[in-house]
């Protein structure tokens, strides 16, 4: 089946620092990968779309410039969070599809500290 | 954005008894799915339905869809304490066909 690798799973960083969390489609080719994000006891706010070769489109009062986005190729979406904030602090999940809306596999999420 | 909400926020039971799970959802859809997350861990696909199916089963799972109420159940049938988690419902956009859209999910605890 089709299987989404997401890393890192824990990260800590400091306020100011920027992280990069990677999200690969291991067998198959994403055209369209997802961005979530889930504060605790809350659900999945989408986040942001992107689509190989082009840029990603973010939904409503998702900083672009904060959150920035790269889908360089069919297996690989990186999302980095620039100049984290305490605030910033979540649980980030990637999610991949050939055809969207059919098949979506998701990562496996990064939990996102920042101190 | 989020689709909808579901119904209860958070369900207590106990072992063996039944656990339903309620999903609204706003726009036109070409599927919805079920999923569940342990705490603090990623999702686990249960079961999609499609928009021109009305019932599906899986193990235990037992899936319902009513378009015209745009409206879902997600009905745990002799629940275990492995049960405990979070469940959400999503939706796959007729129209945008892109993201899935998640409610705001339930909270399942099931006590031995």
């Amino acid at each position: 089946g089709a299987v989404v690798s997401q890393h890192p799973s824990r990260v800590i960083c400091k306020s100011g620092t920027s992280v990069k969390i990677e999200c690969r489609s291991l067998d198959f080719q994403a055209t369209t990968m997802f961005w979530y994000r889930q504060f605790p006891k809350q659900s999945l706010m989408l986040m942001a779309t992107s689509n190989e070769g082009s840029k990603a489109t973010y939904e409503q009062g998702v900083e672009k410039d904060k959150f920035l986005i790269n889908h360089a190729s069919l297996t690989l979406s990186t999302l980095t969070v620039t100049s984290a904030h305490p605030e910033d602090s979540s649980f980030y999940i990637c999610s991949a599809t050939q055809q969207p809306g059919r098949g979506y596999t998701f990562g496996s999420g990064t939990r996102l500290t920042v101190v | 954005s989020q689709q909808g909400e579901e119904d209860p926020q958070a369900l207590s039971i106990q072992e063996g008894e039944n656990a339903t799970m309620n999903c609204s959802y706003k726009t036109s859809i070409n599927n919805l799915q079920w999923y569940r997350q342990n705490s603090g861990r990623g999702l686990v696909h249960l079961i999609l339905i499609r928009s021109n199916e009305r019932e599906k089963h899986s193990g235990r799972l037992r899936v319902t869809l009513d378009t015209s109420k745009k409206s879902s159940s997600l009905l745990i049938t002799a629940s275990r304490a492995a049960d405990t988690a979070s469940y959400f419902c999503a939706t796959a956009d007729n129209q945008a066909g892109t993201a899935l859209i998640f409610g705001k999910g339930t909270t399942l605890s099931v006590s031995s």
